[in-house]
């Protein structure tokens, strides 16, 4: 079984939709990141929490909220879709800093607004 | 100015070539470094660290120049699943000096090795 999960993997929706991407990890890892990637611009992190009080904005929060349900659980919302937020959504983890700093990835939710 | 700056190619080789990748990072107070890999419609994986004496996992050789803000990535006999997006990627740290947890990707470079 895959240790980042996310669903749905695929969704179509309209514009003014409420949407919400889930993120469940198996691994006990403390920090969890949203992020979005666009072609030719990369990944951009959208929100980050390192344990489930504490949530930070990233560099494109905007349009966007998150939920910390449970250290294994992350979940993105976009309250009201719009067509710039189609892109691929990446959810992922990681321990405390160590030497490696190693992010684990889900498999991605390709979100396509109309 | 991008925080984490790659080439996007795309870069094609054929099998056995040599190729090398460039990445420069504006931060200066960057804490660590990393080479990531995504394949087609697939989400990134860790290929290796960079460390600042360089280092080299196979046929795979990252090495980071501080001095310069800049790292590399060099592949040595091309294999054709070597074809991916090779994602440079950089922890910006923090004024304390100490990890921060938060990665900054580069746009990713493109590689095509074929027969």
């Amino acid at each position: 079984d895959a240790d980042v999960t996310q669903t749905p993997r695929n969704r179509i929706t309209k514009t003014g939709k409420r949407i919400m991407l889930e993120c469940s990890q198996t691994k006990g890892h403390d920090r969890m990141y949203w992020y979005r990637q666009d072609p030719g611009l990369g990944l951009r992190l959208i929100y980050y929490s390192f344990d489930v009080k504490d949530i930070n904005k990233g560099e494109i929060s905007d349009g966007y909220s998150v939920s910390r349900q449970a250290q294994a659980k992350f979940s993105l919302s976009l309250e009201s879709a719009i067509p710039n937020q189609t892109a691929l959504y990446f959810c992922a983890t990681s321990d405390l800093p160590g030497d490696t700093d190693t992010q684990y990835f889900g498999p991605g939710t390709r979100l396509t607004v109309l | 100015r991008k925080e984490v700056e790659q080439d996007p190619g795309p870069f094609n080789v054929p099998e056995g070539a040599t190729v090398a990748f460039n990445c420069t990072y504006s931060n200066s107070a960057s804490q660590s470094f990393f080479w990531y890999r995504q394949d087609c419609r697939k989400e990134p994986k860790l290929l290796m660290s960079v460390y600042s004496s360089g280092n080299e996992d196979g046929r795979f050789t990252a090495q980071l120049n501080r001095a310069s803000q800049y790292i590399s990535l060099l592949i040595r006999d091309s294999k054709l699943s070597d074809s991916a997006t090779y994602l440079c990627v950089v922890n910006m740290g923090n004024a304390g000096g100490t990890s921060y947890g938060k990665l900054t990707f580069g746009q990713g470079t493109i590689l095509t090795v074929h027969p």
